[in-house]
C-alpha cells in the first residue's frame, strides 16, 4: 500500500530552468507534507513543509504546492543550479514520516 | 549543535551475528525516529520514542529488532541473528516537541550482511 507516489523516477533540466517534482498520495490523515534532498551516503536533508491547511509555501527558491482535492503536492525550484542535483524525496506526515520513492533530479550546467 | 549522529557509518558483518547501532540526535529534541532504507526505495519507518518511551513500532519490527532510548538522549538499534534481508541503510532523525514532524536525518548506518 504506497501512501505517497513518486511516479517520476528521474528528472533532467538546465540551469536557470524551473524543476517541478511531483507526489500524489492516498492517505488523508497526513497533518503535513515534506520535501527532503538526498545526496549519496548522507541522510535526508530536509527542505521545506507545508501544512494540510495550506495550499502554498515558500522559501527562497523553493515553493511547495498543495492540491488536497487531487490529492497532489509538488516542489518548484526556481532557478535550478547544479548543486539541486540530488534525489528529492516527498512525505506526508502524521506521528511518523511516510515516504515516497523518490526522484532523481539532475540539473545540466 | 552539530546535528543528528549515527555510529558506526558502516557495518559488516556475517549473517547470524548481532549487530548494535548507535544514534545520537539533536540535543532540545525530544523525539527520535528509527528508519531503514533500501536500494531505489525511499525510507521506511521502523519505530520512535518520545523522551524514553517508545510509542509506536512498525511490523517491519521483527522480533529480531529491538530499540531503546534509556534516557532519553541517545538510542540503540539491535538486530539479533542477522539475516542478508537486513543489508540496507539505518537512518535515524530526530524532532522536536513543537514541530514533531520536522524531522532531521543523521548519516545513517550502511549494515551488509554477508
Amino acid at each position: 500500500d504506497q501512501q505517497v507516489k513518486q511516479n517520476s523516477p528521474s528528472l533532467s533540466v538546465q540551469e536557470g530552468r524551473i524543476s517541478i517534482l511531483n507526489c500524489d498520495y492516498t492517505n488523508s490523515m497526513f497533518d503535513y507534507f515534506l520535501w527532503y534532498k538526498k545526496y549519496p551516503a548522507e541522510g535526508p536533508t530536509f527542505l521545506i513543509s507545508i501544512s494540510s491547511i495550506k495550499d502554498k509555501n515558500e522559501d527562497g527558491r523553493f515553493t511547495v504546492f498543495l492540491n488536497k482535492s487531487a490529492k497532489h503536492l509538488s516542489l518548484h525550484i526556481v532557478p535550478s543550479q547544479p548543486g539541486d542535483s540530488a534525489v528529492y524525496f516527498c512525505s506526508g506526515a502524521t506521528n511518523k514520516l511516510i515516504f515516497g520513492t523518490g526522484t532523481l533530479l539532475a540539473v545540466q550546467p | 549543535d552539530t546535528g543528528v549522529s549515527q555510529n558506526p557509518r558502516h557495518k559488516i558483518t556475517k549473517r547470524g551475528q548481532n549487530v548494535t547501532f548507535r544514534c545520537d540526535p539533536i540535543s532540545e529534541h525530544n523525539r527520535l525516529y528509527w528508519y531503514r532504507q533500501t536500494l531505489g526505495q525511499g525510507p521506511e519507518f521502523l519505530t520512535y520514542f518520545q523522551n524514553e518511551a517508545q510509542l509506536e513500532k512498525s511490523r517491519l519490527l521483527s522480533d529480531r529488532f529491538s530499540a531503546e532510548r534509556p534516557k532519553g538522549s541517545f538510542s540503540t538499534l539491535e538486530i539479533q541473528r542477522t539475516e542478508q534481508g537486513d543489508s540496507a541503510m539505518y537512518l535515524c532523525a530526530s524532532s522536536r516537541g513543537g514541530k514533531p514532524y520536522e524531522q532531521y536525518f543523521g548519516p545513517g548506518t550502511r549494515l551488509t550482511v554477508t
